[in-house]
């Protein structure tokens, strides 16, 4: 069954640093893959998707994520986080069954 | 425009009461869906709707009724609910249904007494 793993459940960063969150999937065929972001009480936002081609995807909001078929992973990345940036973030998979299946998020916090 | 509105923002119902909860996209999309997100958990997908008929339905009790009026509208009536039903209620849609992005509204967030 197709799955998607979220590692880390809360991570804590200070304003300015680096951020990578890590996503692996396990599914057969080439999946589509998705990085949402939630902030409190508030809707899903799409940051970026990969559905084919080059495997280093932009996003809005300074976002980037890498596909890495050898590794099974879609890790999203910021090179300097800002506050406003705190909030959930789900990364997904589109199953085949024309829907998404997510992970289970990982919480942001970011530290002045 | 890449709107999805749902209303209302915030339900706060009986078990015997019935309510509807009410999604609207003006894209042109024709896919239409339902998600229920308990508290720190991701969303679950409930039903799917394409072309205005239901395609999917993750097994969802009788007591969520999903309805798709026209292309652009899509209901969830509730009736007989229970506390555990209490959830953020996301409403999203897609052009089509598949690979295509889901853009999410968001969300009803509904608490049953």
């Amino acid at each position: 069954a197709q799955s998607v793993t979220q590692p880390d459940i809360h991570i804590t960063v200070s304003e300015g640093a680096s951020l990578e969150l890590r996503c692996n999937y396990s599914y057969g065929a080439t999946p589509y893959l998705f990085w949402y972001v939630q902030s409190p009480g508030q809707g899903l936002q799409l940051l970026l998707k990969y559905f084919s081609g080059d495997t280093l995807v932009q996003g809005i909001k300074g976002f980037e994520a890498e596909f890495k078929r050898s590794q099974s992973s879609f890790n999203l990345r910021k090179p300097s986080v800002h506050w406003s940036d705190a909030a959930e973030y789900f990364c997904a998979v589109e199953t085949g069954r024309r829907a998404l299946t997510f992970g289970s998020g990982t919480r942001l916090q970011v530290q002045p | 425009d890449t709107e999805v509105t749902q209303t209302p923002k915030h339900l706060v119902m009986g078990m015997t009461n019935k309510k509807s909860l009410k999604c609207e996209q003006h894209m042109g999309h024709r896919a239409m869906y339902w998600y229920k997100q308990k508290a720190k958990k991701p969303p679950e997908l409930m039903f799917v709707y394409s072309y205005e008929k239901l395609s999917i339905n993750e097994s969802v009790p009788s007591r969520f009724s999903p309805e798709c009026p026209n292309s652009s509208l899509l209901n969830l009536h509730l009736h007989a609910l229970q506390p555990e039903d209490s959830a953020l209620y996301l409403c999203a849609s897609s052009l089509d249904s598949g690979t295509d992005t889901q853009y999410f509204g968001p969300g009803t967030r509904l608490t049953v007494l």
